[in-house]
């Protein structure tokens, strides 16, 4: 299957100070990558759509000045944690989508990035 | 009613048991589905994605979807410790976005 990459692999940082995780599609060209945050024991749920060059659509509920998502090009998608508290503390998984060939039309994951905010 | 649903487990099992593992869910327009394996603290794996009804095998692995009773299925064959992991199955509505709905995720363990 394709590669998916995410780092930091894990982070803590202080309440207040902003946090960024980057997701890489290595063999192949994400048109679209998705950010999903999951909670302990719980299923995925997603945050976010991004298509490469444009604007991030959110999921109601959450707040796209707070979750900031940048797809600058078509392996690189950022999510910046801005202000983060101790609620958004999580497991922050990203995903990508080619359109053909590797990748095709199916969702690859990255290893995940877990945020504790102290 | 969530669009999903899936039985968080967990399920025990023996080693070299058969395991069925399955998802139902309410929106007939669902054609997509899929089954990811996730360990603890990792990202989900894609071990299976079908496009509409019937059956599809992958080594151990055979997933069924019945889209008239809205109903798919995972099985393991000759389950192995190394299965024990939660098990994710996600269903998406082409074209556009591809955003994907996940269930819960069915907690498996294989005892040895």
């Amino acid at each position: 299957g394709a590669v998916v990459s995410q780092h930091p692999s894990w982070v803590i940082c202080k309440s207040g100070t902003s946090v960024k995780i980057e997701c890489r599609s290595l063999d192949f060209q994400a048109t679209t990558m998705f950010w999903y945050r999951q909670f302990p024991k719980q299923s995925l749920m997603l945050m976010a759509t991004s298509n490469e060059g444009s604007k991030a659509t959110y999921e109601q509920g959450v707040e796209k000045d707070k979750f900031l998502i940048n797809h600058a090009s078509l392996t690189l998608s950022t999510l910046t944690v801005t202000s983060a508290h101790p609620e958004d503390s999580s497991f922050y998984i990203c995903s990508a989508r080619g359109t053909s060939g590797k990748g095709g039309n199916e969702q690859f994951f990255g290893p995940g990035t877990r945020l504790t905010v102290l | 009613q969530k669009e999903v649903e899936q039985d968080p487990g967990p399920l025990s099992v023996p080693e070299g048991a058969i395991v069925s593992l399955n998802c139902t869910y309410s929106n007939s327009a669902f054609q997509y589905f899929m089954w990811y394996r996730q360990y603890s603290r990792k990202g989900p794996e894609l071990l299976m994605y079908t496009y509409s009804s019937g059956n599809k095998e992958d080594g151990r692995f055979t997933a069924q979807v019945d889209k008239s009773s809205k109903y798919i299925s995972l099985f393991i064959r000759d389950s192995q410790p190394s299965d024990s992991a939660t098990y994710l199955c996600a269903m998406s509505v082409p074209p556009g976005t591809y955003k994907y709905i996940f269930g819960t995720g069915t907690r498996l363990k294989v005892l040895a």
